[in-house]
């Protein structure tokens, strides 16, 4: 049973434009929202995470976007640069009673073209 | 070290045979927890230990996985007769007491098995 479903599983976006990355979950226990980035050969490393009493959070060209009734949120990287080229994780969490563990969505691909 | 250390960083090994894998925490970070990432997928949770003891081990496949963390700080991933299947990087991440804190990751240990 995957808890969470992430799309598109890849993405080009041309430098300076918007990547937009969906998530979307079916346990309503979970109570935070972390996105994660990872580059070939390293491990993942958190980028922006939200929780479900906001509907947005931006961090820089970051922003995350949720919608408690539809269990989706997503990812928004505006002026998309090359440097941003890597592959994106949207997770879940308990943070009651379930040990902090994190559930992984499948990740997206996100090529930034010149 | 500044970050979470994970030796060895690859590993090849038959089928049948044993591996060990090591995490060494930051330095501090009392909970701990190892995932598998498969090619072209996102991490899954295995176990997760506070302190000495394993807290959550629902995420180990069989009974051919276990881990230890004997003194509360570096963590072993030991594989017993290793199944092509289990060709994966494994990853640790630890963070600091508290539900809310943050996962730091490592970069990995890659398990190749023939």
């Amino acid at each position: 049973q995957q808890q969470v479903k992430q799309s598109p599983q890849s993405l080009i976006v041309q430098k300076g434009g918007i990547s937009i990355i969906n998530c979307a979950y079916e346990n309503t226990a979970f109570d935070y929202f972390p996105w994660y980035q990872q580059f070939p050969g390293k491990g993942p490393a958190l980028l922006i995470a939200i929780r479900p009493d906001v509907s947005e959070k931006k961090e820089g060209r970051f922003t995350i976007s949720f919608n408690k009734s539809a269990k989706q949120f997503s990812l928004h990287i505006m002026d998309s640069q090359p440097g941003d080229s890597a592959t994106y994780f949207c997770a879940a969490r308990k943070l009651t009673g379930g040990g902090n563990k994190l559930t992984f969505g499948t990740g997206t691909q996100l090529k930034v073209e010149l | 070290g500044a970050g979470v250390s994970q030796t060895p960083s690859n590993k090849v090994t038959e089928k049948g045979k044993y591996v060990e894998l090591r995490c060494d925490p930051i330095s501090g970070h009392t909970a701990l927890y190892w995932y598998r990432q498969s090619l072209g997928q996102g991490p899954e949770f295995l176990i997760y230990f506070q302190g000495t003891g394993a807290a959550d081990d629902s995420g180990l496949p069989n009974d051919r996985f276990f881990a230890v963390r004997p003194e509360g700080s570096v963590s072993t991933l030991k594989i017993q007769r290793t199944e092509r299947g289990d060709s994966a990087v494994y990853l640790c991440a630890t963070r600091l007491a508290g539900a809310t804190g943050e996962l730091f990751f490592g970069e990995g240990s890659r398990l190749t098995v023939l």
